[in-house]
């Protein structure tokens, strides 16, 4: 079936990297998403990766994806307070991308 | 361009009541999408509509409906509330492009007394 997994909770230190992990279920995912929620705010788009990629960078995000384990990460070099918030790892569907499968969210908390 | 606009923002229903809620999508998206997002579920799927037309459905009941009108508005409604239908209902528009960048509105708060 179709399934999302995320840790819940993650908390770092400021100016160290955080790494949030997913896994997932459905090997035929065309295209994986991490999206950032902050409190009061709409769902942002932070990145996406192309399921024939292994590594997309952008900034202080790198994307990891080992398709073979079904696994997904996002890592977060130099973590701001600014970066707290619930970070959502999300898949779409083979043959129809605009059916999002959602992880529960990972809560990133980052101490001065 | 404005981004995706929803209204209300925050709603209070009783039990048995029904509710329509109305997003409007990014200007030239045809696809919209709609979300319910509960701390226990998170964020599930509801539907989505492309050029007034239902596209996709997920597993809620015939209870939740949706439209789409000609300028790519959306409506969403539930009927006979629940308190379990108490949440964040999302909405997302796309310009319907293979990446499906969707973009999210600030999402309507629901409670169902």
């Amino acid at each position: 079936g179709e399934d999302v997994e995320q840790s819940l909770f993650l908390s770092v230190r400021e100016g160290d990297s955080s790494v949030i992990n997913c896994t997932y279920t459905d090997s035929s995912s065309t295209y994986l998403y991490w999206y950032k929620q902050e409190p009061g705010a709409g769902l942002q788009l932070l990145t996406y990766i192309f399921s024939n990629m292994d590594m997309k960078q952008d900034q202080r995000l790198t994307v990891l994806l080992n398709k073979k384990d079904k696994h997904l990460s996002l890592r977060i070099a130099d973590t701001q307070t600014g970066d707290s918030a619930i970070y959502f790892c999300a898949e779409s569907m083979a043959g129809n991308n605009r059916k999002l499968i959602w992880g529960l969210g990972t809560s990133l908390a980052v101490n001065p | 361009k404005a981004g995706v606009t929803q209204t209300p923002r925050y709603l209070i229903k009783t039990r048995g009541q029904q509710v329509t809620l109305s997003c409007s999508p990014i200007s030239g998206h045809r696809s919209v999408s709609w979300y319910q997002q509960t701390p226990g579920q998170g964020l599930q799927f509801l539907f989505e509509y492309f050029s007034e037309t239902q596209r996709n459905k997920g597993n809620f009941p015939g209870r939740f409906s949706g439209r789409q009108f000609s300028n790519s508005r959306s409506e969403m409604n539930v009927s006979t509330l629940e308190l379990g239908d108490s949440a964040l209902y999302l909405c997302a528009s796309s310009s319907g492009h293979l990446n499906n960048e969707q973009f999210f509105g600030p999402g309507t708060r629901l409670t169902v007394l």
